[in-house]
């Protein structure tokens, strides 16, 4: 069964610190991984998304890393800001299906 | 950059009325569109797929004659809840993937919520 699962669940963090958001998953065969943006009553917006082929990639302040072979990612956040309080939700596709499996998401609070 | 617009954003509507939420790629063509549900502090769930031309796929628990999804065109998908409930009551979004080489990314709408008094 395909599934995608995150940690932690929640996170709160003081603004300017780093903090780091895993993703596990069992979809298989892999196709791509992708972390989304979803602020509080708005849809997701595309962080990243990683081929099987990369390991790391860039987002301004966002950095994913993907390890295949382990079927890990992490999404790293560097000097957080106020707005980056938000749900960050971890998205594979494959599995032989073209419907993307979800994570349940990490709720990130960063306090002032 | 690709966008998916709905409309509209919010509605409130009296229980056993029917509501139309709309879903458009607004500079690409999709064939497949997708629709979620997601209750508060809970992750997105898949509802159904929209698919052009033919009839969506829902996923099982989701009542196919309750949620009435039509994809008029390359452009456009309605999702229609019909004798809405406040059960109903959720935040609704639509996504549309773009394929661009080598990748496929997953475009989602800003999301509508619904409230049924």
């Amino acid at each position: 069964k395909n599934q995608v699962e995150q940690s932690p669940q929640s996170l709160i963090i003081l603004e300017g610190k780093n903090c780091t958001l895993q993703c596990n998953y069992t979809v298989s065969p892999f196709s791509n991984l992708r972390w989304y943006k979803q602020d509080t009553g708005r849809g997701p917006v595309s962080l990243t998304i990683m081929t099987f082929s990369e390991n790391t990639k860039s987002n301004g302040r966002y950095t994913a890393t993907l390890d295949a072979d382990t079927k890990q990612s992490s999404l790293h956040i560097t000097a957080s800001q106020l707005s980056d309080s938000a749900s960050y939700i971890c998205v594979v596709s494959g599995g032989g299906s073209y419907i993307p499996t979800f994570g349940r998401g990490t709720s990130l609070i960063v306090h002032p | 950059g690709a966008v998916v617009s709905q409309h509209p954003s919010w509605v409130i509507c009296k229980s056993g009325t029917s509501v139309k939420i709309e879903c458009r790629s607004l500079d690409f063509q999709a064939t497949t569109m997708f629709w979620y549900r997601q209750f508060p502090k809970q992750s997105l769930m898949l509802m159904a797929t929209s698919n052009e031309g033919s009839k969506a796929t829902y996923e099982q628990g989701v009542e196919k004659d309750k949620f009435l999804i039509n994809h008029a065109s390359l452009t456009l998908s309605t999702l229609t809840v019909t004798s809405a409930h406040p059960e109903d009551s959720s935040f609704y979004i639509c996504s549309a993937p773009r394929t661009s080489s080598p990748q496929e990314t997953q475009y989602f709408g800003p999301g509508t919520r619904l409230l049924v008094l």
